[in-house]
């Protein structure tokens, strides 16, 4: 019940097109969801996340959905770039007093732009 | 700028030798984690700790350990390291209340 998991384990999409990774989680206490991006060589970095009482947040090219219902979210890169290709992780947890900032990851996606 | 640093990028060791992995936080941060990252497998928490001298074992916790002395260094232990232990090692740090976690670098260990 504590899993996240993310598909495709990896993407491949050509310049200017739409990235789409899903997630999926079954813990319904879980109330943060972020994403990391990471670069070779480099650790991952929040990209953007969501809570639970909004069913879409963008940032620039970058859309999180959120479906509560369902226990899934996804991230959108629109308008993809060769400086998007990097490996994607999704992330669930509970924040809040009492509890310990412990984040769940998916498997991770690594994606591909191709010029 | 929050920064995580980890002691090394890349080591090499032996099957049994003991291996030290140091992280530092620099944002006074009350949680800090251990994770190993293998492909297709995602980040898969080793330990944790939410304050000093306070750990909790993650979901892989066999074969490591881990001290923290001071708030803003945590330490990954090998006690004898074997093959299966060759991987990325990435340190995070957070407040303890948001989840936000930021990462260091990476060590790269192999064990022959």
């Amino acid at each position: 019940q504590q899993q996240v998991k993310q598909s495709p384990q990896s993407l491949i999409v050509q310049k200017g097109g739409i990235s789409i990774i899903n997630c999926a989680y079954e813990n319904t206490a879980f109330d943060y969801f972020p994403w990391y991006q990471q670069f070779p060589g480099k650790g991952p970095a929040l990209l953007i996340a969501i809570r639970p009482d909004v069913s879409e947040k963008k940032e620039g090219r970058f859309t999180i959905s959120f479906n509560k219902s369902a226990k899934q979210f996804s991230l959108h890169i629109m308008d993809s770039q060769p400086g998007d290709s990097a490996t994607y992780f999704c992330a669930a947890s509970m924040e809040g007093s009492g509890n310990t900032g412990k984040l769940i990851f998916g498997q991770g996606t690594t994606l591909q732009v191709k010029p | 700028d929050v920064k995580v640093t980890q002691s090394s990028r890349y080591l090499v060791k032996r099957t049994g030798e003991k291996v030290f992995l140091e992280c530092v936080q620099d944002m006074d941060h009350e949680n800090m984690f251990w994770y190993r990252q293998d492909p297709g497998l995602g980040l898969r928490l080793i330990y944790f700790s939410y304050d000093v001298k306070m750990k909790e074992k993650g979901d892989i916790p066999e074969g490591y350990s881990v001290s923290r002395e001071k708030k803003e260094r945590f330490s990954l232990i090998l006690e004898s390291a074997s093959t299966n232990q060759t991987s990325m090692y990435l340190c995070a740090s957070s407040h303890r209340v948001v989840g936000t976690q930021y990462f260091g670098p990476g060590t790269r260990l192999l064990v022959l």
